[in-house]
């Protein structure tokens, strides 16, 4: 299994800011992921973050709006930038130990984000 | 392209009634399935999942879930459910081609003293 924490858990963000969101693994995982749950809304996968390479983004989402880095095997940051009040959703991390699809996911408990 | 469909998107009941949460999946192909609670201002909990085998999984928390590939369903019950059972449920399905989860709508499970 794995742990995930994210920092921060929640912000009250001013539109046009940006904000990076950590995702710490407590073990290498080879895939990582982020999702965004708007309000009263199920998960959608913006990007699989690739250590060593560019992240694999969703159709919808662009690097420019969200980059995403991945530094190590245990450890990601999703930007949010040029922050509008509909980006106010929940943002998730997600991590997979290992490639086998059938393994679970591991979620982090997400971070809060208001735009106002 | 996959797709995961929650038919009811709130169900109430009844302390230590049984309940059912509906999940259809669309999908020609072999899928791996998984249902995940989200506690109040939590991340998400994997309950169950099935992968090959018996139809009919077992999970945490008293649920179960069962398999059903003539009807692409994969529905979660619990015979008697409590109050601490109040939480949001996902589906998802893992399609064997590729590595991303697609999830449904969620149903919101209340349960009533």
């Amino acid at each position: 299994s794995a742990v995930i924490s994210q920092k921060p858990s929640r912000d009250i963000c001013q539109r046009g800011t940006s904000l990076t969101i950590q995702c710490q693994v407590d073990s290498q995982v080879t895939m990582m992921f982020w999702y965004r749950q708007q309000p009263g809304q199920s998960l959608t996968l913006i990007a699989t973050a690739n250590q060593g390479s560019e992240a694999t983004y969703e159709s919808g989402f662009v690097i420019d709006k969200f980059p995403i880095s991945r530094p190590n095997l245990t450890f990601s940051t999703l930007t949010v930038s040029n922050m509008s009040p509909e980006d106010s959703s929940i943002y998730l991390c997600s991590a997979r130990p290992l490639e086998d699809l059938r393994n679970e996911q591991f979620f982090g408990p997400g971070t809060r984000l208001t735009v106002l | 392209a996959q797709s995961v469909t929650q038919l009811d998107s709130q169900v109430p009941v009844f302390e230590e009634a049984p309940v059912e949460l509906r999940c259809n999946y669309s999908s020609s192909v072999s899928v791996y399935l998984f249902w995940y609670v989200q506690y109040p201002n939590q991340g998400l909990q994997l309950l169950l999942k099935y992968l090959s085998g018996s139809t009919l999984v077992k999970g945490i928390n008293g649920f179960e879930a069962e398999f059903n590939k003539s009807q692409t369903s994969f529905h979660l019950r619990k015979p008697s459910v409590h109050i601490s059972d109040t939480a949001e449920y996902f589906c998802a399905v893992g399609d064997a081609g590729t590595y991303k989860y697609i999830f449904g709508t969620g149903t919101r499970l209340k349960v009533l003293a």
